[in-house]
C-alpha cells in the first residue's frame, strides 16, 4: 500500500509487548486531545480522547496519559497485536471557540511478530 | 451506514488543469474540513466549514478553493495556481459544537500530476 509517511519516528515492538507513544504538543491553552491511527493508504481513525480536566483515560487496550505540566500526550497500548501496526498522530485543540485541531507529525508502530 | 465518502481515489491532474475533489457525508455534523499529507509530515488544514454557506481558510489555502452549498458536501478544487498538488488528500467532518469537535476522516484522494 501507500506510504503515508517516509521519514516519521518509528517505534518497533514484539507482538504481546506494551507500546507507548508519545507526543509533545504546542499550544499550553489546549484543552481537548485525540490520538488518531492510520494505516496505509487510508483515513485516520479515532481511537481516543481526553480533556485537560482528566490526567488519564483508558479504552479497550489503550490508555491515555496527559501531562500538562510538560505538555506531554502519551497513548500506551497492551497487548501489541499486528493490526496494531499504523501511523499515530496526537491532535489538541485550543479552547477559542471552534478552532480546528493542529496534528502533530506522527509515529509509525511497526509490530514484529 | 453513515459515514464519509470520498471520491475519486485516484486523481490524476494536467498541467494547468483544475480538479476538483468530491467529499460527502450523512452524519449530519455541521462542520467540514479539507487536509493535506505529504510524506513525512502531519495533516495540514486547507479550508474548513462550520457552517452551511460559510468557510474559513487553514494554513495552506492558496491554491485551493471550496464551496458549502449543501451540509452534506464540501468539494475541493485544486486549481492551476497550485504548483505542487500530489498528495493525499482528507475530508473530515464533526458534529461542530464545542465538547462535539471528534472529527471522522474519509478514506482519501490521492492526486497525482501527470
Amino acid at each position: 500500500g501507500e506510504s503515508v509517511g517516509l521519514h516519521l519516528p518509528t517505534l518497533s515492538v514484539q507482538e504481546g509487548d506494551n507500546s507507548i507513544i508519545n507526543c509533545a504538543y504546542s499550544n499550553s491553552a489546549s484543552d481537548y486531545f485525540i490520538w488518531y491511527k492510520q494505516e496505509s493508504g487510508k483515513g485516520p481513525q479515532f481511537i481516543i480522547d481526553i480533556r485537560s480536566n482528566m490526567d488519564k483515560r483508558q479504552g479497550q487496550r489503550v490508555t491515555v496519559l496527559l501531562n500538562k505540566t510538560v505538555k506531554h500526550l502519551s497513548l500506551q497500548i497492551a497487548a501489541t497485536q499486528p493490526g496494531d501496526s499504523a501511523v499515530y498522530f496526537c491532535a489538541e485543540m485550543a479552547p477559542s471557540g471552534n478552532t480546528p485541531l493542529v496534528f502533530g507529525k506522527g509515529t509509525r508502530l511497526s509490530v514484529i511478530a | 451506514d453513515g459515514g464519509i465518502t470520498q471520491s475519486p481515489k485516484y486523481l490524476f491532474r494536467k498541467e494547468g488543469q483544475n480538479v476538483t475533489l468530491s467529499c460527502e457525508q450523512n452524519l449530519n455534523h455541521d462542520a467540514m474540513y479539507w487536509y493535506r499529507q505529504d510524506p513525512g509530515q502531519g495533516l495540514r488544514l486547507i479550508y474548513y466549514s462550520q457552517i452551511v454557506n460559510d468557510f474559513q481558510k487553514g494554513d495552506i489555502a492558496e491554491g485551493y478553493s471550496v464551496s458549502r452549498e449543501k451540509k452534506e458536501s464540501f468539494p475541493l478544487t485544486v486549481t492551476s495556481a497550485q504548483k505542487n498538488p500530489t498528495a493525499f488528500y482528507l475530508c473530515a467532518s464533526s458534529i461542530g459544537t464545542r465538547y462535539q469537535e471528534t472529527q471522522y476522516f474519509g478514506p482519501g484522494t490521492r492526486l497525482l500530476v501527470l
